[in-house]
């Protein structure tokens, strides 16, 4: 069964960094390519970076490119986000996502989610 | 980027009606259009992929159509699981993945 469990979310101050980790299970992690989406009650869902199967490949999206860096460890089935020069609208909740076959862009299962709140 | 609206915002409705969700993309996407059903408090659920293949295990009066910029969801009978807000999602070509504001379906 595939499972996806995120952590590492929490409340931090504008400016601050914060590192999620996601870790997976019931799949051939080191396979697939991985993504990160988040949702906030007013901009809905967004997707926010993805990274190849390989980590070879990274893409962001316009709103965190710079600040924040995805990553993997395919020895230890775990997926991060790096997220740096935290702002206010960074308040979300944080999705680990998998595709829901190899080189496709349609995403399940998601993970529980893990909450970040950018507030002084 | 690719704008993806969807509408209505909310609806309301009642069990066994038959209700429809429009998606409509900014530019042509194909068929690379996705929906999902979110309830309070969980995660996204993948309901169809690809316009209007349904993921396993989702029953069949849930049914999606349409290609380029138009796509609907529809649901045949609604029964009571069903309140819940869906979301579209396009994956044409490159990031990013856009995703529709959601439509929020409640009980009439």
């Amino acid at each position: 069964q595939v499972q996806l469990v995120e952590s590492g979310g929490g409340v931090v101050q504008p400016g601050r960094s914060l590192r999620l980790s996601c870790a997976a299970s019931g799949f051939s992690f080191y396979t697939y390519d991985m993504h990160w989406v988040r949702q906030t009650p007013g901009t809905g869902l967004e997707w926010v970076a993805a990274i190849s199967y390989d980590g070879s490949d990274k893409y962001y999206a316009d709103s965190v490119k710079g600040r924040f860096t995805i990553s993997r460890d395919n020895s230890k089935d775990t997926l991060f986000l790096e997220m740096d020069s935290l702002r206010p609208e960074d308040t979300a909740m944080y999705y680990c996502v998998k595709p829901l076959r190899r080189g496709i862009k349609w995403f399940d299962p998601w993970g529980q989610g893990t909450l970040v709140t950018v507030s002084s | 980027d690719i704008q993806m609206t969807q509408s209505p915002s909310s609806l309301s409705a009642s069990v066994g009606d038959r209700v429809t969700i429009t998606c409509r993309a900014s530019q042509s996407i194909s068929r690379y259009l996705h929906w999902y059903q979110q309830k309070p408090g969980k995660a996204p659920k993948l309901l169809i992929f690809a316009a209007s293949t349904l993921q396993s295990g989702v029953p069949p009066r849930f049914s999606g159509s349409g290609s380029g910029t138009d796509f609907t969801l529809t649901i045949s009978s609604l029964q009571p699981e069903d309140f819940a807000t869906y979301f579209c999602q396009q994956s044409y070509i490159t990031p990013p993945y856009t995703f529709g504001q959601g439509t929020k379906l409640e009980i009439k």
